[in-house]
């Protein structure tokens, strides 16, 4: 069956550092990616697209990769900040229209 | 901007009741979802809706319905509510077609005693 991974234990950097998340897929190969912020208490919030034929994506201080070979899309954030603190979650589809989504890795950044 | 609007942040039913938690969007958009999120399960699928009075089952279905009657509001509905149950319910919706984003409500925290 289709199985996403992120890295389920927290991930503390400092600030000014570059974070790097990982989403790991198996038994399947989708045609795009997306990530999403999530705050506590809060319904996640959409970040970045990526498709299949895109490496790289970038939205500001936001990269994201997709490496298919791999089965693997990597999240980074440059120059992090402590407002950059929360769960982000890797949501490849679930099928047609739908988005499923990994458990997601909480991002803690230390002033 | 888009807006979801879940009619709850926080609800207590108890065993064995009837429980409806309603979800509006204002953009006009043809899909929508209901998720629950539990800790250490992530966010998984309920229903989908892709079309008024459609509707397709997600991951895990059992112990909930769902009504679609209007394209702009989704119910998803416990027809006997159980402890099982208590979670995070998330309700969403997307523009049709591939590769767009969904927007997600507030969430409605839902506790079953």
């Amino acid at each position: 069956s289709q199985k996403i991974e992120q890295n389920s234990e927290a991930l503390n950097i400092q600030e000014g550092k570059t974070a790097t998340l990982t989403c790991n897929y198996t038994n399947y190969s989708p045609a795009y990616l997306q990530w999403y912020r999530q705050d506590p208490g809060r319904g996640p919030v959409f970040l970045l697209l990526i498709r299949e034929n895109e490496k790289e994506k970038r939205k500001e201080r936001l990269k994201v990769t997709f490496d298919t070979t791999l089965k693997q899309s990597l999240f980074h954030i440059t120059a992090s900040q402590p407002a950059d603190s929360a769960t982000y979650l890797c949501a490849p589809p679930g099928g047609y229209q739908k988005v499923t989504f990994g458990t997601g890795t909480k991002l803690q950044v230390i002033p | 901007d888009v807006k979801v609007t879940q009619s709850s942040r926080y609800l207590v039913k108890r065993t064995g009741e009837k429980v409806f938690l309603e979800c509006v969007q204002d953009m006009d958009h043809e899909n929508m979802f209901w998720y629950r999120q539990d800790p250490g399960l992530g966010l998984r699928l309920i229903y989908f809706s892709y079309d008024v009075k459609m509707k397709e089952k997600g991951d895990i279905p059992e112990g909930y319905s769902v009504s679609r009657e209007k394209k702009e509001r989704f119910s998803l509905i416990l027809e006997s509510a159980s402890t099982n149950q208590t979670s995070m319910y998330l309700c969403a919706s997307s523009l049709g077609g591939a590769f767009t984003e969904a927007f997600f409500g507030q969430g409605t925290r839902l506790t079953v005693v």
